[in-house]
């Protein structure tokens, strides 16, 4: 079974600072999705970023980037120029490329403080 | 269109009472999860459905534990004789499910039911 592995409860970072989040998973699958999902104080789960591991370039979103290491099974999240607003839980995921499997698999987060 | 929406955004009730939540996905989207998050924890899978139709339950799912999702649209998971041990977080997402696994779910902001 896949598993989701989040080595960091809770990380600080100094505003307009960068700050890495650790994810690593287990899996005997060659083809699969990862995520990180950002969860505020609303609750509100939002999608921060995705990686299809058949690509090997790595995904970014403005801010947010990943180094996806397909060999060590590594998934972290860089997190450039912090903003306040960054604060929140982070998830890491992942999903079987299979389409007879929809279970989403979650790591158990990390705390992510940012300080002014 | 706001997103996903759940009610009750909090529920409290006694062990051994029946609660339903609802959860109102995305107007055109077709795929809607249920997800079940305790303290310190990820999201855990529990049951999807596509259009009206489930077609995934997770072993977390026991028989106390039902989902429909009747004309396609809104969705209801009800819990009977509820124990100590459902209270958590319930979120619900929803997905445009154009068959690719690196669909984006948009999650509401969850039903936190406490058992007593």
């Amino acid at each position: 079974a896949q598993t989701v592995t989040q080595s960091q409860p809770e990380m600080s970072v100094q505003e307009a600072e960068t700050v890495t989040l650790s994810c690593t998973y287990d899996t005997s699958e060659s083809d699969y999705y990862l995520f990180w999902y950002k969860q505020p104080p609303s609750r509100q789960m939002i999608l921060v970023i995705r990686q299809e591991a058949y690509k090997q370039q790595n995904a970014t979103e403005n801010r947010f980037s990943v180094n996806f290491q397909k060999a060590a099974k590594s998934f972290s999240l860089k997190i450039s120029d912090s903003q306040l607003g960054d604060a929140a839980m982070y998830f890491c995921a992942y999903r079987t490329s299979s389409r007879n499997n929809n279970d989403m698999r979650f790591g158990a987060g990390t705390r992510l403080t940012v300080k002014p | 269109d706001t997103g996903v929406s759940q009610d009750p955004r909090h529920k409290i009730t006694k062990r051994g009472q029946n609660v339903t939540f609802r959860c109102d996905p995305i107007s055109e989207h077709n795929r809607l999860y249920w997800y079940r998050q305790t303290l310190g924890q990820g999201p855990e899978f529990l049951t999807y459905f596509q259009n009206e139709a489930q077609l995934e339950k997770s072993r977390l799912l026991s028989d106390r534990f039902s989902a429909e999702r009747p004309k396609g649209s809104f969705s209801t998971l009800e819990i009977q004789r509820t124990e100590q041990g459902d209270s958590a977080m319930y979120l619900c997402a929803s997905s445009l499910w154009l068959g690719q696994a690196n669909e984006k779910l948009f999650f509401g902001s969850g039903t936190q039911l406490s058992v007593l």
